[in-house]
């Protein structure tokens, strides 16, 4: 079983500040199957990336994903006040990182 | 465009079986490239992946549960279903079923990535 860990856990930045969060996996992976979600309080995950670095429909292209092997990253190049919320990266459909928590400082 | 709805008891007993189906609409269960997956979410905390089935029954579970764990797909009412048994205070947590899109490239594995999801339904786990 691949474990992903996500950094940081928490994230604090101001609204026009540029976030990175980080996805590492414990042995390599293909970009083919990391994919990354959004999650707001009291809704279900919503998509935003997968394949890596393909932005799913009607995302915003503030947001990137980048990365290959074991290491992967999503980026948001400016923050909007919508963007605070939990950010979880996944492998094959199936297992997730524990997740980041972008709070608003 | 395609729909996922989660039912089933909110409450269930320790020891006793946790059962929630998903319907699907919009669309057919059976069609394309796509896996039906349930995941849970603990309050205050992260999403584990319970496991997935293809429409031909194919199953692929967590392993950390798969002794407990049951999917099952219905083709004809275009549901899928978890079976959990022997639950504890442990399996209370919002439980979502997602479709996992398995797009098919050439030449590269394919992607996998669950683009549609359920609202998610609660389940409690208390006598």
């Amino acid at each position: 079983e691949i474990v992903l860990t996500q950094s940081p856990g928490t994230l604090s930045l101001s609204p026009g500040e540029r976030a990175t969060l980080s996805c590492r996996a414990s042995q390599s992976i293909s970009t083919s199957y990391l994919a990354w979600y959004q999650q707001k309080p009291g809704q279900a995950p919503r998509l935003l990336i997968y394949a890596a670095s393909s932005r799913a429909t009607g995302i915003p292209d503030r947001f990137s994903g980048s990365g290959s092997g074991t290491d992967f990253t999503l980026t948001i190049s400016r923050l909007e006040p919508e963007d605070f919320a939990v950010y979880y990266c996944q492998q094959y459909g199936s297992f997730f990182g524990q997740g980041t928590k972008l709070e608003i400082k | 465009q395609v729909q996922l709805q989660e039912s089933g008891p909110g409450l269930v007993k320790p020891s006793q079986t946790l059962s929630l189906t998903c319907t699907v609409s919009g669309g057919s269960i059976s069609s394309g490239s796509y896996f039906w997956s349930w995941i849970r979410q603990p309050a205050g905390k992260g999403l584990e992946w319970i496991g997935r089935i293809y429409s031909t029954g194919n199953t692929q579970y967590n392993p950390s549960l798969k002794s407990r764990v049951t999917i099952s797909v219905d083709t004809s009412k275009n549901q899928f279903s978890l079976r959990l048994i022997s639950v504890t205070a442990a399996d209370t947590a919002v439980y979502y079923c997602a479709r996992v899109t398995m797009a098919l490239q050439i030449a590269a594995p394919n992607y996998y990535y669950m683009d549609v999801w359920g609202k998610g339904t609660t389940v409690t786990v208390s006598s």
